[in-house]
């Protein structure tokens, strides 16, 4: 049983770069989310997907921000020109339908200098 | 998102003593509560998931809710070395979870 995974777990850019990252669920899970962390704090909700359905995204995500799941399986992160408040640990987590346990990938962990 | 406060620490124990760690919320309709454990430089690992007032133990570590204090606590027994991490508390808003500050632990030997 293979857990959460995400590429890249590193990524450094320079301000104004575009960047994606990617997140595999847990196979039988069709729930997905996007969750940001930095140093000190807890992980902030982004957004979730149930199948391919974007249901929800937060207020904090701004336009620069969009995220897909085109077949229901994998997702993608997008940010387009990167500022360095954007540099945060970025954590996918994945649940099944009606359960509230998530569980998180290793994260991809973004520099922006 | 809903509000989650943690003493954030540090919590410094001896090995084998318990370590305590508290979590209030601010949604009294929340149903469902979730310690994560996370160590430096990694992700977060589920450790305890609770629904119903009272106690619910799984090997050393025990979680308590009490939703009419909108409380729950997570106990660690017989603490050791590898149990030094920050520990989240997390409150479901609907499907997602809202996270508190974390509290971290160390523990001495």
């Amino acid at each position: 049983d293979t857990g959460v995974s995400q590429n890249p777990r590193h990524k450094i850019t320079k301000r104004g770069q575009n960047v994606t990252f990617r997140c595999d669920p847990i196979s039988e899970h069709n729930r997905l989310y996007w969750y940001r962390q930095t140093l000190g704090q807890g992980p902030e909700f982004l957004t979730y997907f149930q199948n391919e359905a974007q249901l929800e995204k937060s207020r904090l995500l701004s336009d620069r921000f969009s995220a897909e799941r085109p077949k229901g399986s994998f997702s993608t992160l997008e940010i387009q020109r990167t500022e360095q408040g954007d540099s945060a640990m970025y954590l996918c987590a994945s649940s099944l339908a009606g359960d509230y346990e998530q569980y998180f990938g290793p994260g991809t962990r973004l520099t922006v200098t | 998102q809903k509000e989650v406060e943690q003493n954030s620490g540090p919590l410094s124990v001896p090995e084998g003593a318990i370590a305590s760690l508290n979590c209030t919320y601010s949604d009294r309709g929340s149903q469902s509560f979730f310690w994560y454990r996370q160590y430096s430089g990694k992700s977060p690992e589920l450790i305890m998931s609770i629904y119903s007032n009272g106690d619910k133990e799984d090997g050393r570590f025990t979680a308590q809710l009490n939703k009419a204090s909108q409380y729950v606590s997570l106990l660690i027994r017989d603490s050791q070395p590898s149990d030094s991490a920050t520990y989240l508390c997390a409150v479901n808003d609907d499907y997602k979870l809202s996270f508190g500050a974390g509290t971290t632990v160390t523990v001495r030997a």
